[in-house]
C-alpha cells in the first residue's frame, strides 16, 4: 500500500470548513484513497472514499486531483464533536481489512 | 444491527503472562483484521481472517497470534507479554475483506505491568 502524509495537525473554527489535506504521491493505478476518523480511545470510523473522480456523501468531501497525487477530506461545517484524529490511507479495494495507517492529522475543533 | 464486538474493554496483565482477547464481527461478516495501536507506532496491522483461514499477516513476532472460528468470531492471544505490548488492540470486519469499508469496534486496552 502506498505512503501517505499529513500535517500532525490542524485547527478550525466551528461552523467553518475544514480542509484537511494528504500527500499519496506514489499512489497506484488501482488503489482508491480512503479517509477514517478516530475519536479519542474508539475504534476508527470510516467517513469517504475514492479513486478518481471526487466524492461527496452525508459526513464529507473528498477532492482527489487530477494526477491522483494527493486529496483533501473536506468537512463542510465542522462542529466540536469532528474533533479527532483524521487517517488518510489508499489501498486496493480488495483486502479491506488490511489497511496501513499512518499519524493522521489531529483535527481541533474551536468553539 | 449490532456492530464490532470487542471483549473485555479493559486488560491488566503481568508481564510474562498471556492473554486472549475476542472479536465478534457484524452478523454475516466473515473477514476479521486485527489491528495493535500504540502512542509511539500508530495503528498497525496484526493479521486478517477469512472463513477460519489466516489470509493476511502484519510484521510482529510469534508471540501474536490469532484464530477464527465456524461463526466468524475471532481471537487473538498474546504469550509471554511484554510491557510494550501494552495498546489499544482493535479489531475489523467485513463481508468479505474485499470490501470498500471496514466496520472497527471499541478496541480492548490491555495493560502490561
Amino acid at each position: 500500500d502506498a505512503k501517505t502524509t499529513q500535517p500532525p495537525s490542524m485547527d478550525c473554527a466551528e461552523g467553518r470548513a475544514a480542509n484537511l489535506p494528504c500527500n499519496h504521491s506514489t499512489i497506484s493505478g488501482n488503489e482508491y484513497v480512503y479517509w477514517y476518523r478516530q475519536i479519542h480511545s474508539q475504534g476508527p470510523q470510516y467517513i469517504i472514499h475514492g479513486l478518481k473522480n471526487n466524492e461527496t456523501n452525508e459526513m464529507a468531501s473528498l477532492i482527489i486531483t487530477e494526477d491522483r497525487k494527493s486529496s483533501t477530506l473536506i468537512l463542510p461545517h465542522a462542529t466540536l464533536r469532528d474533533t479527532a484524529v483524521y487517517y488518510c490511507i489508499v489501498r486496493v479495494g480488495a483486502n479491506a481489512g488490511k489497511s496501513t495507517f499512518g499519524d493522521g492529522t489531529t483535527l481541533t475543533v474551536k468553539p | 444491527k449490532a456492530g464490532v464486538t470487542q471483549t473485555p474493554r479493559y486488560l491488566i496483565k503481568t508481564r510474562g503472562q498471556q492473554v486472549t482477547l475476542s472479536c465478534s464481527p457484524i452478523s454475516g461478516h466473515r473477514s476479521v483484521s486485527w489491528y495493535q495501536q500504540t502512542p509511539g507506532q500508530g495503528l498497525q496491522f496484526l493479521f486478517e481472517y477469512f472463513s477460519e483461514t489466516q489470509r493476511n499477516k502484519g510484521n510482529f513476532p510469534g508471540r501474536f497470534s490469532g484464530r477464527q472460528f465456524s461463526n466468524s468470531r475471532s481471537e487473538m492471544n498474546v504469550s509471554t507479554l511484554e510491557l510494550g505490548d501494552s495498546a489499544l488492540y482493535l479489531c475489523a470486519s467485513s463481508l468479505t475483506g474485499r470490501e470498500t469499508e471496514a466496520f472497527f469496534g471499541q478496541g480492548t486496552r490491555l495493560t502490561v505491568v
